[in-house]
């Protein structure tokens, strides 16, 4: 999921498959990162966050897996449906200084899931 | 989510005109913040608000003015639109005593500018 200017990183994956979707991060400082979903016509809506003195958390057919050494986020949605297609951004946070309250995002990445 | 409500949807302008973009929000969040969207790109932040008297510009906020007018209130105004204003505007809020910072955002205001 590296960004390459306009033209957003896509995952086509059958349903039922497991999907990764993949996030670099450029602030070492931030202390939360979140994923977003955006499905088409509609704004972010928030899946799951983490903090940054932990490298996994688990939601509802969700897991989100953090790496500080290479700054690297990842998603992992498991038995991808067809409702799980949309754009998907990663957004990384600092909790403190003049940036407080500021989300920073990625460019996205597309999730089609086919039946 | 339907707690954060933009109006209108759509809106189709002409160069020079003013315009406003309003949202309203009924989660009760002090924190609320303007985002542009545009094809292929993530979301840029324009101006943010942490209270009815703090209001901050973001990265592009040049050619933006905004109101705080109620904690429940905050719109977006171009006071002369230009065509490389077309682009997907969200409001957003966030509630800051959880200290994570999530934010919600609205369904959007599709501006487009001639």
């Amino acid at each position: 999921g590296e960004s390459v200017g306009l033209h957003l990183p896509t995952l086509s994956v059958q349903e039922g498959d497991n999907s990764i979707i993949n996030c670099a991060y450029s602030n070492s400082a931030s202390d939360y990162f979140i994923w977003y979903k955006q499905e088409s016509g509609k704004g972010p809506q928030f899946i799951i966050d983490i903090r940054s003195n932990m490298d996994k958390r688990q939601g509802q057919r969700v897991t989100v897996l953090l790496n500080k050494t290479v700054k690297h986020l990842s998603l992992q949605i498991a038995a991808t449906q067809p409702g799980d297609s949309a754009v998907y951004f990663c957004a990384e946070f600092v909790a403190g200084g003049t940036s407080y309250g500021k989300l920073t995002f990625g460019q996205g990445t597309i999730l089609t899931v086919h039946p | 989510d339907a707690d954060v409500t933009q109006t209108p949807r759509n809106r189709i302008t002409k160069t020079g005109k003013r315009i406003m973009l309003e949202c309203s929000q009924t989660k009760g969040h002090d924190r609320m913040y303007w985002y542009r969207q545009d094809p292929g790109l993530g979301l840029r932040l324009i101006y943010y608000s942490f209270d009815v008297k703090d209001i901050n510009k973001g990265e592009i906020s040049d050619g933006y003015s905004v109101s705080r007018q109620a904690q429940a209130k905050f719109s977006l105004s171009l006071e002369s639109a230009i065509p490389n204003q077309t682009a997907l505007y969200f409001c957003a809020t966030s509630d800051p005593g959880t200290g994570r910072n999530i934010q919600y955002f609205g369904a959007g205001t599709r501006l487009s500018v001639l």
